[in-house]
């Protein structure tokens, strides 16, 4: 069976620091992986997505992940974080069929 | 182009009522997907379409939910006679194929349910 775990429910960060977001995943098959974010009150919005093609991803608004096997992990990163970088951070891996399996989400605070 | 749509965006109802969700997937996709978001439960998948296969419905919690998905296209997700456990968030997605291929899924803003 396929599952994602994110380490974390909360991550707090000041303006301008780095951002790591934690995602391991348990898989028997190679995995697809996925990172999404939600804002308040939106749906879900794909960050990125490792499909075997390379194991460093680079998504939108600056964010990247990188695909480590002999960790199963797949934790996201961002150098410098923004204020309108708050809000919750979901990692995916999509089970055998196509739904996605979501770890618990983590929510990101960034202080001034 | 337009997005996924969900309506109502919220949805107040007593227990034991039956409650419609709709969800209008982009124009074009042919798989369309629930999940629900709760405080407790995190996200969870629910049913999926996939063009005219019959759906998965591995992810339903009880015999009174289910979906439909008419021509194609729009999918209503029906719960019957509600409990205060169906209090969530529920979220349609769609994509343009499923299969083999690793296709994104796009989601809709959502509906908010609340049972009283």
């Amino acid at each position: 069976a396929q599952s994602v775990t994110q380490l974390g429910s909360h991550v707090s960060v000041s303006e301008g620091a780095l951002v790591l977001l934690r995602c391991n995943y348990s898989s028997s098959v190679p995995p697809y992986l996925f990172w999404y974010v939600q804002y308040p009150n939106q749906g879900l919005q794909l960050l990125l997505k490792y499909t075997s093609a390379a194991t460093l991803v680079k998504g939108i608004n600056g964010f990247e992940a990188e695909f480590k096997k002999s960790e199963t992990s797949f934790h996201l990163t961002k150098p410098s974080a923004h204020m309108s970088d708050a809000a919750e951070y979901f990692c995916a891996v999509r089970k055998a069929g196509t739904a996605l399996i979501f770890g618990k989400g983590t929510t990101l605070s960034v202080s001034s | 182009g337009a997005g996924v749509s969900q309506s109502p965006s919220n949805k107040v109802t007593e227990k034991g009522k039956d409650v419609e969700l709709r969800c209008d997937p982009i124009s074009g996709h042919t798989a369309l997907y629930w999940y629900r978001q709760s405080l407790g439960q995190g996200l969870e998948f629910l049913i999926y379409f996939q063009g005219n296969s019959a759906p998965d419905k591995s992810g339903l919690p009880s015999d009174r939910f289910s979906a439909e998905r008419t021509g194609g296209s729009v999918s209503t997700l029906t719960i019957q006679r509600t409990q205060q456990e169906d209090s969530a968030v529920y979220l349609c997605a769609s994509s343009r194929t499923s299969g083999g291929e690793v296709d994104t899924q796009y989601f809709g803003p959502g509906t908010r349910l609340t049972v009283l």
